[in-house]
């Protein structure tokens, strides 16, 4: 079974700095999807940005960018010029690509780093 | 406005009673999910429906059962099997051609 892992429970970042949050995952298949979703207080689940493990080049969506490592099974997400809005909860998720039925559809979450943004 | 509709936002109960959620979709989504989360966790997956009238366990399926009628609509019940229902539950769809989630606003449980 998949694990995702997200070792930061909390992190602050001052307004316009730039802040890493990190996730590692386990797995034994080549194929898979990585999502980090944002959810701030009022608990909507916002998707940030995706990543698809056969891709080498790095997903970006504006001030988003992720470092994805596939040997090192490691998928940061950085926050450049930080926003008050970027205050959230941050998860990161997991997906097979093996298939689309089974429990291959389901995400598998971290446990969720919680950023705060500071003036 | 397409998106996900979850109502009620916050719904009490007493113990003992079973309760229904509803999710509500207008995506044209074909897949959806039903997740709880608790303080200090990540997502938890109840029940998945990849087409209407078929559905699968999710992790934490025991007390929690679905109907997927419509494909539009996904309602969950917590029944009064459910040890611990006190909870904040997510529906969340998707499509074949894409496989991230998009997620509804929630609802928070208690049950007392």
């Amino acid at each position: 079974a998949q694990t995702v892992t997200q070792s930061q429970p909390e992190m602050s970042v001052q307004e316009a700095e730039t802040v890493t949050l990190s996730c590692t995952y386990d797995t034994s298949e080549s194929d898979y999807y990585l999502f980090w979703y944002k959810q701030p207080p009022s608990r909507q689940m916002i998707l940030v940005i995706r990543q698809e493990a056969y891709k080498q080049q790095n997903a970006t969506e504006n001030r988003f960018s992720v470092n994805f490592q596939k040997a090192a099974k490691s998928f940061s997400l950085k926050i450049s010029d930080s926003q008050l809005g970027d205050a959230a909860m941050y998860f990161c998720a997991y997906r097979s690509l093996g298939a689309t039925t089974g429990t291959a559809s389901k995400l598998t979450f971290g446990t969720g780093t919680r950023l705060q943004v500071t003036l | 406005d397409g998106g996900i509709t979850q109502s009620p936002k916050y719904l009490f109960r007493k113990e003992g009673q079973n309760v229904t959620l509803s999710c509500e979709q207008n995506l044209n989504h074909d897949a959806m999910y039903w997740y709880r989360q608790d303080p200090g966790q990540g997502l938890r997956l109840i029940y998945y429906s990849q087409i209407v009238n078929d559905f699968q366990k999710g992790d934490i399926a025991e007390g929690y059962s679905v109907s997927r009628e419509k494909k539009e609509s996904f309602p969950l019940t917590v029944t009064s099997a459910q040890k611990n229902p006190t909870a904040f539950y997510l529906c969340a769809s998707s499509t074949y051609a894409r496989y991230e989630q998009y997620f509804g606003p929630g609802t928070r449980l208690t049950v007392t």
